[in-house]
């Protein structure tokens, strides 16, 4: 079956913008998640949906948003782009509570 | 809140030897699942074992094995037989059950295997 799918894989964006990324679960996952990567901070829980509901949210400040559609795609939004937010961004598909996580290879972005 | 700790930044390893991972974590939880995942260059973060803290039992996948000493709050990892293919950053995680998807993760590990 196909994997976590996440696009684009790299960006390149201006400080100022806002960005839109995007992740396409396993097929059957209900529940997606997303995870910021630094070499700084490690990898750090962004917020967690599960049927387009958002049930969990980590310590992020208002501007990284998210949302998930109801065929359980997801995306997450950072608006007001900083330098800082240069990371790797992970999702990770779940099919149900407390089983393993599948994760997608990630979107690079960087902020200039 | 949950904390996971990697003390090791970077291990080495000769190819066909065992090393072990350590990992330790604190919670006030009674029962929660932990994880061993691995990030090859490729980024993409896989499964190696995971461990539910109700069972005693160690969890072992073929040459990867843990020790889980849930008194103590740690998570070990050991891997045999160490293949160039584990090369790659070990990443160990805690999660709280009945409470949606959320993985605390430590900073990792580097492994190296070397030939």
């Amino acid at each position: 079956k196909a994997g976590v799918t996440q696009t684009p894989r790299y960006l390149i964006k201006t400080r100022g913008q806002q960005v839109t990324l995007s992740c396409s679960p396993i097929s059957g996952h209900r529940s997606v998640s997303w995870y910021q990567q630094t070499p700084g901070q490690g990898l750090q829980f962004l917020f967690e949906y599960f049927s387009e509901t958002q049930r969990n949210k980590g310590n992020f400040p208002g501007r990284f948003s998210g949302r998930q559609f109801s065929n359980s795609r997801s995306e997450m939004n950072v608006s007001t782009l900083e330098l800082g937010d240069s990371a790797l961004y992970l999702c990770a598909s779940v099919r149900d509570r407390n089983t393993e996580a599948f994760f997608g290879q990630g979107t690079r972005l960087t902020v200039v | 809140a949950q904390t996971v700790t990697q003390s090791q930044p970077e291990m080495s390893v000769q190819e066909a030897e065992t090393v072990t991972l350590s990992c330790t974590y604190d919670t006030s939880e009674n029962n929660y699942y932990l994880f061993w995942y691995k990030q090859p260059p490729s980024r993409q973060m896989i499964l190696v074992i995971r461990q539910e803290a109700y069972k005693q039992q160690n969890a072992t996948e073929n040459r990867f094995s843990v020790n889980f000493q849930k008194a103590a709050k740690s998570f070990s990892l050991k891997i045999s037989d160490s293949q160039l293919g584990d090369t790659a950053m070990y990443f160990c995680a805690f999660m709280k059950p009945y409470t949606g998807n959320q993985f605390y993760f430590g900073t990792g590990t580097s492994l190296t295997v070397i030939p």
